[in-house]
């Protein structure tokens, strides 16, 4: 079953303007991961965000992680046309450490 | 190679007839998981391979779907009498610990 879910499911930005998406989940967590996708592509992945940390940067990307609402968000700053892809964040229970548990996606069209 | 690499890439079968995925981690990686992506959702887990432990099947949808690994290398995922709704991409990926995992770029199953 799948214990995340991004928000929204599409969205489209203007080249060099800002994405966030946002992922909910329901059980407690070791650990939660975005991964990107692109079309036609295998699954890259982006950050990861333990438990006990609130907030990660890697490059122009930005994630925090609220475990009191268990929620992340994923910012993407100065957007570019190759950021265009879907983005899946990915949850590691504390109860199975090694099952990565998947949403549906938020799929990003950056236009140019 | 440096990647994650499955074969093949493309698989169009008919209703029925078995099939067999394959998945090459990268060296050095002890787990390897199998995930099944159907269009438009996020990523179901299947099954998990860590060294010479007993695999996670917890994941296999039917019993025609079973997979095997070599050591902690190659692994196969076996669907037997395909049936139209096993039509997706079936993702590998492999990782040293539980943290990031490297994704292959998958398999397109399309059962007629």
């Amino acid at each position: 079953s799948q214990q995340g879910e991004e928000d929204p499911q599409a969205l489209s930005i203007q080249e060099g303007e800002n994405a966030t998406m946002n992922c909910s989940y329901k059980t407690s967590i070791n650990n939660l991961q975005w991964y990107r996708q692109n079309s036609g592509r295998g699954l890259v992945h982006l950050i990861l965000i333990r438990s006990n940390e609130r907030e990660k940067h890697s490059g122009r990307l930005r994630v925090t992680l609220d475990t009191s609402k268990k929620s992340s968000s994923l910012l993407i700053t100065a957007s570019r046309a190759a950021d265009t892809a879907s983005y899946f964040c990915a949850t590691i229970s504390r109860s199975n450490d090694y099952k990565l548990s998947f949403g549906a996606g938020t799929t990003v069209t950056v236009r140019a | 190679g440096a990647g994650v690499s499955q074969s093949p890439s493309n698989k169009v079968t008919e209703k029925g007839k078995d099939v067999e995925l394959r998945c090459d981690p990268i060296s050095g990686h002890t787990a390897l998981y199998w995930y099944r992506q159907r269009l438009g959702q996020g990523l179901e887990f299947l099954i998990y391979f860590q060294g010479n432990s007993a695999p996670d099947k917890s994941g296999l949808p039917s019993d025609r779907f079973s997979a095997e690994r070599t050591g902690e290398s190659v692994s196969t995922l076996t669907i037997q009498r395909t049936q139209q709704e096993d039509s997706a991409v079936y993702l590998c990926a492999s990782s040293r610990d539980f943290m990031g995992q490297f994704f292959g770029p998958g398999t397109r199953l399309t059962v007629l």
